[in-house]
């Protein structure tokens, strides 16, 4: 029972242009989500964060939307950049009140930005 | 900065054999959490301690035990290992599990 869902496995976009990695879950307990990018044969690497009491989370090229109703968020990177190219994965997080602090990943998504 | 530290880095080991990996947090943090990714698959939650407690427990095998120690590092030990084990451990620590966790190198073990 996956509980973090990334269905496209991989991406491809041109440099320059919007790369948005898509994310679903099902447990509405989830209060914080997470975006982390990952290299082979390194440990993953935060990117960004958003709490659900937001629904948009900036910085830099990289921006996360988060849509509760339709337990979906979003990561969007502009301008995307062959440095890019890597595995993004999602992850969330129950709170205090789910009595847990562990991350569910997301199965991935492959990105590679073309030069 | 300071990273998380994992060791050793590639471990391989004969079935039936133990395994001990270590994790050194980043300093002030005081919540470990151990992660397996199998090839090709999303990091799993194995388990997690705070303030050299278990905090929270996920699916880590009976073979396999944590514990973490006063100077906050921790050690997964496994035993009776299987060819299914051969996987990535990734150690994560956060300070006082509220933030975003951060993650070591990891450790890759192969079982022949």
């Amino acid at each position: 029972d996956q509980q973090v869902k990334q269905n496209s496995p991989s991406l491809s976009v041109q440099e320059g242009r919007i790369s948005i990695l898509n994310c679903d879950y099902t447990n509405s307990m989830f209060d914080y989500f997470l975006w982390y990018k990952k290299y082979p044969a390194e440990g993953p690497t935060f990117l960004i964060s958003i709490s659900s009491i937001k629904d948009k989370n900036e910085d830099g090229r990289f921006t996360v939307f988060l849509n509760k109703s339709a337990k979906h968020l979003s990561l969007h990177i502009v301008p995307s950049q062959p440095g890019d190219s890597a595995v993004y994965f999602c992850a969330a997080k129950g709170g205090a009140t789910s009595g847990t602090y562990k991350y569910i990943f997301g199965t991935g998504t492959r990105l590679k930005v073309l030069a | 900065a300071a990273g998380v530290i994992q060791s050793p880095r590639h471990l391989i080991k004969e079935k039936r054999e133990t395994a001990t990996l270590k994790c050194y947090p980043i300093p002030r943090h005081d919540t470990v959490y151990w992660y397996q990714q199998g090839p090709g698959q999303d990091p799993q939650f194995l388990i997690s301690f705070y303030e050299k407690m278990q905090s929270d427990k996920g699916s880590i095998p009976d073979r396999f035990s944590a514990q973490q120690f006063s100077d906050y590092h921790s050690e997964l030990n496994m035993s009776s290992l299987e060819l299914g084990d051969s996987a990535l451990y990734f150690c994560a620590s956060s300070p006082g599990g509220l933030e975003e966790q951060y993650f070591g190198p990891g450790t890759r073990l192969t079982v022949t």
